[in-house]
């Protein structure tokens, strides 16, 4: 199974700076006959489900304002929230769909 | 609007048995594959199954064997068959229409397990 690992477990910042997540996957989820990374980020707010932030390791989903960014490539991804907003308090989640088990990081909870 | 609404949670015994359901709407289930992901309280998210197009389904090896991914494409409805209940398969179980990537996700179920 790929494991994903995501750094840091909780995050505090404050409203208006910028907020990296880490996720690191234990083999690469690069399909060369595409070129995707076949990785995505979602947010969850308590009590609510996940909602799909980024897929394709740096495509915005529809609706998703842009100060949300997904890079990097391989092994190794970041999340980026460019000026945090009060509404972006959530747990963040890291998830690799390059092989089955779909697996998931263990999450990073935003805090302000 | 694409919705999925879960259903069929619920109270049960350890070796127990439950389905739930997820009935979709605003999209054709069978045009997608579609998952079952769950999340133990306080904890993070487990993919649990998934049921392709075509009809091929795959499995968390926590649950191989004891559970059952399905629809009806006439209810256009996702199913999961859930026996042989473990205190630790208690968890929130949503459902996701997936095209890889997770894109769309009902509100959850609550399944707890317990005697």
């Amino acid at each position: 199974d790929i494991v994903m690992t995501q750094s840091p477990d909780s995050l505090p910042v404050s409203l208006g700076e910028r907020a990296t997540i880490n996720c690191k996957s234990s083999q690469s989820v690069l399909y060369s006959s595409n070129n995707k990374n076949y990785l995505g980020w979602y947010q969850q707010k308590p009590g609510q489900p996940p909602k799909l932030l980024i897929y394709w390791a740096s495509t915005r989903e529809s609706g998703v304002p842009d100060r949300f960014s997904g890079s990097g490539s391989g092994t190794d991804f970041t999340l980026t929230i460019s000026s945090l907003q009060a509404e972006d308090v959530a747990v963040y989640y890291c998830q690799q769909y390059y092989d089955i088990p779909y697996t998931f990081g263990q999450g990073t909870k935003l805090e302000i | 609007e694409v919705q999925l609404v879960e259903s069929g949670g619920g109270l049960v015994q350890p070796g127990g048995s439950l389905r739930l359901s997820c009935a979709a709407s605003g999209f054709t289930v069978s045009d997608y594959y579609m998952s079952w992901v769950r999340q133990a309280p306080g904890k993070w998210l487990e993919w649990v199954s998934v049921i392709y197009s075509g009809g091929n389904t795959y499995y968390a090896d926590s649950v191989k064997g004891r559970f059952t991914i399905s629809r009806d494409n006439s209810k256009n409805t996702l199913y999961l068959q859930m026996n042989s209940l473990r205190a630790e398969d208690t968890a929130v179980y949503y459902c996701a229409r997936t095209r890889y990537y997770l894109d769309c996700w009902g509100q959850g179920t609550l399944v707890t397990v317990s005697s």
